[in-house]
């Protein structure tokens, strides 16, 4: 089946620096790649997402860029605050299963 | 309050007790998802359904485990001779799943989740 691996599993940032996260998949046949973020305590919520036609998207200070060729996906936090403080999770759908597959999730510290 | 919302939020039973969980979705949303999640680990996916059928079920899950839609609506998920291993977050999830032709995957909204303990 499809499987999602995330690196690194921790990260920690000096608040203004930028953040890059990487999502790795197997299914060739994915076309759908979302990030989520869950603070402590609370529900993921979707921040970005991506399709399989697309190589880029922004969203403020938010950047999802997909490689096909290499099946990854990187999720950029630039000018990074306290509150991107969380748990970053990505997922690729799995077309077969008409479902998603997630990653075990990345820790994202910002340092005030 | 529209987002999706699960009944109830902590749940602590001992081992071999059964338990039933609901979810309600938002309401014009035609796919509904349960995944289980345990500490420092992503969403594992449980089961899904489209509208009032079940369409998925994860190889992995129990047959101790269950789960309805009976008119489309909202869910239940029931756990039945609970072990400890079952200790974890259960959460659901509900999307709108659009066209025929070509189907499209669309972003999930997540509930905020039954915390089930299991002594």
């Amino acid at each position: 089946g499809e499987n999602v691996e995330q690196h690194p599993s921790t990260l920690s940032v000096q608040e203004g620096d930028s953040a890059v996260i990487k999502c790795t998949y197997s299914d060739s046949a994915s076309n759908y790649f979302p990030w989520y973020k869950q603070e402590l305590g609370k529900r993921p919520q979707l921040i970005i997402d991506i399709r399989s036609n697309v190589g880029e998207k922004k969203d403020q200070r938010i950047a999802v860029t997909l490689n096909k060729t290499a099946k990854h996906f990187s999720l950029h936090i630039t000018e990074t605050q306290p509150e991107d403080s969380a748990v970053y999770f990505c997922a690729a759908s799995i077309p077969r299963e008409d479902r998603l597959a997630f990653g075990k999730g990345n820790q994202v510290v910002v340092i005030p | 309050d529209t987002g999706v919302s699960q009944d109830p939020r902590h749940k602590i039973t001992k081992r071999g007790q059964n338990v039933t969980f609901r979810c309600d979705p938002i309401s014009e949303h035609n796919r509904l998802y349960w995944y289980r999640q345990t500490l420092g680990q992503g969403p594992e996916f449980l089961t899904y359904f489209q509208n009032e059928a079940q369409l998925e079920k994860s190889r992995l899950l129990s047959d101790r485990f269950s789960a309805e839609r009976p008119k489309g609506s909202f869910s239940t998920l029931e756990i039945q001779r609970t072990e400890q291993g079952d200790s974890a977050m259960y959460l659901c999830a509900s999307s709108f799943r659009t066209g025929r032709v070509e189907p499209k995957m669309n972003e999930q909204f997540f509930g905020p989740g039954t915390r089930l303990t299991v002594l």
